[in-house]
């Protein structure tokens, strides 16, 4: 069966810098979601989307912003990077008119330097 | 604002030695409570959704109940291959579309031959 598919899978970039991440969620899904998990953490919650509209909105800085495109795939922007920002970075998808469970990828590792 | 606790933090078993991971939460009205596997640095692999209090659900080795305050993963005559991070997360009702999940910080479980 078809995942969800992360790029790139590793990134590393300087501070100050800008990155982009790309989520491409499983055929026929609406809702996309993204968390940062940092080491040893669980996952926390950035941001959702439902229809390509912004659903939900949590612990995002403003250094950050995110959209789903018209074919529902999903890019999260990241600006004026931290050392901090460094995590596993996962994007999941869901169909809300079915069982609207989340299922995540395989993420993508941002090493900030 | 909606908390989940999960215990043990680590738990070491021998291989055919069963035992139960607790997830306790507090939310304002649950919509489903997750259990995720996750492998150090990927993503979580979705096991269960639990909707009410009393149900049940089994795949192999492993089985999650809930109730209205707590859930269980009993994990039986568990294998090597059973080692993983083991993530609990709910799900408010309360809020609109796309709903994000609020996770534990997760069981470690390692099973020794």
């Amino acid at each position: 069966a078809a995942g969800v598919i992360q790029s790139p899978r590793h990134l590393i970039k300087e501070k100050r810098e800008t990155a982009t991440l790309k989520c491409y969620p499983i055929p026929r899904h609406d809702t996309v979601y993204w968390y940062q998990q940092g080491p040893g953490q669980d996952p926390q919650f950035l941001i959702s989307f439902y229809e390509k509209m912004q659903s939900d909105k949590g612990s995002i800085p403003d250094r950050f912003s995110a959209q789903q495109f018209s074919d529902y795939h999903s890019e999260l922007n990241m600006s004026s990077l931290e050392l901090g920002d460094s995590a596993l970075y996962f994007c999941a998808s869901s169909d809300r008119t079915s069982t609207d469970t989340q299922y995540f990828g395989p993420g993508t590792r941002l090493t900030v330097l | 604002e909606d908390q989940v606790t999960q215990s043990p933090e680590a738990l070491r078993l021998q291989e055919g030695e069963s035992s139960s991971l607790n997830c306790s939460y507090t939310v304002s009205g649950l919509r489903g409570l997750f259990w995720y596997r996750q492998d150090p640095g990927k993503g979580p692999e979705f096991l269960f959704t639990l909707y009410s209090a009393g149900e049940e659900k089994e795949k192999e080795r492993l089985k999650a109940t809930l109730t209205k305050k707590e859930s269980f993963l009993h994990i039986t005559a568990p294998k090597p291959e059973d080692s993983a991070t083991y993530l609990c997360a709910v799900q408010p009702s309360n809020t609109g579309t796309a709903s994000k999940l609020t996770f534990g910080t997760g069981t470690r479980l390692q099973v020794t031959l």
